[in-house]
This record gives structure tokens, C-alpha cells and sequence, in this order.
């Protein structure tokens, strides 16, 4: 099975910088996502990363370290529209379809 | 990006009745699509996968019986909650993946069963 665990909460302001970690154990690991969650919305992709490294995407980047089994996402120069759950989602390659497994979310409150 | 379409977004219906739920892909043939559950305030629990043409596979603890998941063709699934109860009241995401790496989520169906 997979056992995937990000922080429940954060809390920051608004233009300020929060990483978001998310450790992972996982047998078939295939890649791993992060997807942007607001209340009452289905989620949006933001990023994935396969490699170690950190991938860059305007505010957003997300790092991996398949080794520590780890990735962040880093929120930059953030906004109130931040404010959103953000979700760790690992790929199963030994899985049915390649089947995502997510984490538990991290609800992020932006703070003027 | 691609679109997938979820239709109804939004669903009430009498308990014991049955809701049918539809997935499409509109712009991409969809050979694996996946139908999750979230509850308020928790993260996407994987309810099944679904591969066109052949039986969904379903995650542990979910009843096949009583959440039926046809993926008659390559654009479409659908997920059919029968003889609705109250707990079954959730928010309803599929998605669907091309031969490509990511997937991609449809809006959603809040089902409230009263």
C-alpha cells in the first residue's frame, strides 16, 4: 500500500512564501503531483515531478528527492486567491490504471 | 489542457432512488478513467477504476453492487449510486487519463440524499 502525509494546515501572509512538504512510501512510484483544491471545486493540476529536482512554474515549484521519498511545494509572493487546499497525490505504476493515491491535503489560510 | 466534462453538478434525490453520474472526455479518448469521493473537509478517496471495455476495478470497501460503473466507450463513464442513503451524500470527482502522464479531473457532483 502507500502511505502519503502532508500537514493538515498552514497559515500565512499574503506575499510571503510557504512550503508545503509531503513524504511518501510507495513500492511502484511512478511520479507524483500536486493539485490546487478550492472549497466546493474539483482539483487542478499544478505540478508533477518524475525526477529528483525541482520543477519552476511561475509562484508555484515543486521539488522531489525519490530517495528521502519527499517533495515540496513552494507558494511564492503569495495571494488571498491562495487560499485553497493543496493536495500530494503519488502514482502507482504496479497499480490498476496507474491509479493516484492522495494525501490528506493541506488546507492554506492567506492572511492579508 | 484536456477537458473532461461531470454532469449533473449537482444532484438531490430521495432516498433509496437511484443517481446517475456521467464522466466524459471531450477532447482526448480517455482509456482509464477513475471515480473518487470526498467528504467534507478530507481528501479524494479512490473509489474505482475504470478501463473501456472490461469491469471496473474497485477499491477496498466499496460496494460494486451498490456503485455500478459502466465505461462503455473511450469518451464516456458513468457511475450509478443505487438505492441511495443519506451517508451516501458526498462529492462525487472522476477523472480520466490519456496515454499520457497527468489526469484530468471533472467539476464534481455534490449528491445530497434526503
Amino acid at each position: 500500500g502507500q502511505n502519503i502525509d502532508q500537514p493538515t494546515e498552514m497559515t500565512a501572509t499574503e506575499g510571503a512564501i510557504v512550503q508545503i512538504n509531503c513524504t511518501y512510501q510507495t513500492s511502484g512510484f511512478n511520479g507524483l503531483f500536486w493539485y490546487q483544491q478550492h472549497a466546493g471545486e474539483a482539483p487542478t493540476f499544478l505540478s508533477y515531478n518524475v525526477l529528483d529536482g525541482l520543477e519552476e512554474k511561475g509562484r508555484f515549484s515543486s521539488f522531489l528527492s525519490r530517495s528521502k521519498g519527499y517533495s515540496y511545494l513552494l507558494l511564492k509572493e503569495l495571494q488571498m486567491k491562495d487560499s485553497a487546499s493543496y493536495l500530494c497525490a503519488v502514482r502507482d505504476q504496479r497499480a490498476a490504471g496507474n491509479k493516484l493515491t492522495f494525501g490528506g491535503g493541506t488546507r492554506v489560510l492567506v492572511k492579508p | 489542457g484536456a477537458v473532461v466534462s461531470q454532469h449533473p453538478s449537482w444532484v438531490i434525490c430521495k432516498s433509496g432512488t437511484s443517481v446517475k453520474i456521467e464522466c466524459r472526455s471531450l477532447d482526448f479518448q480517455a482509456t482509464t478513467m477513475f471515480w473518487y469521493r470526498q467528504f467534507p473537509k478530507q481528501s479524494l478517496m479512490l473509489m474505482a477504476t475504470s478501463n473501456e471495455g472490461s469491469k471496473a476495478t474497485y477499491e477496498q470497501g466499496v460496494e460494486k453492487d451498490k456503485f455500478l460503473i459502466n465505461h462503455a466507450s473511450l469518451t464516456l463513464s458513468t457511475l450509478t449510486v443505487t438505492s441511495a442513503h443519506p451517508e451516501d451524500s458526498s462529492f462525487y470527482i472522476c477523472s480520466a487519463r490519456d496515454q499520457a502522464t497527468q489526469a484530468f479531473f471533472g467539476q464534481g457532483t455534490r449528491l445530497t440524499v434526503v
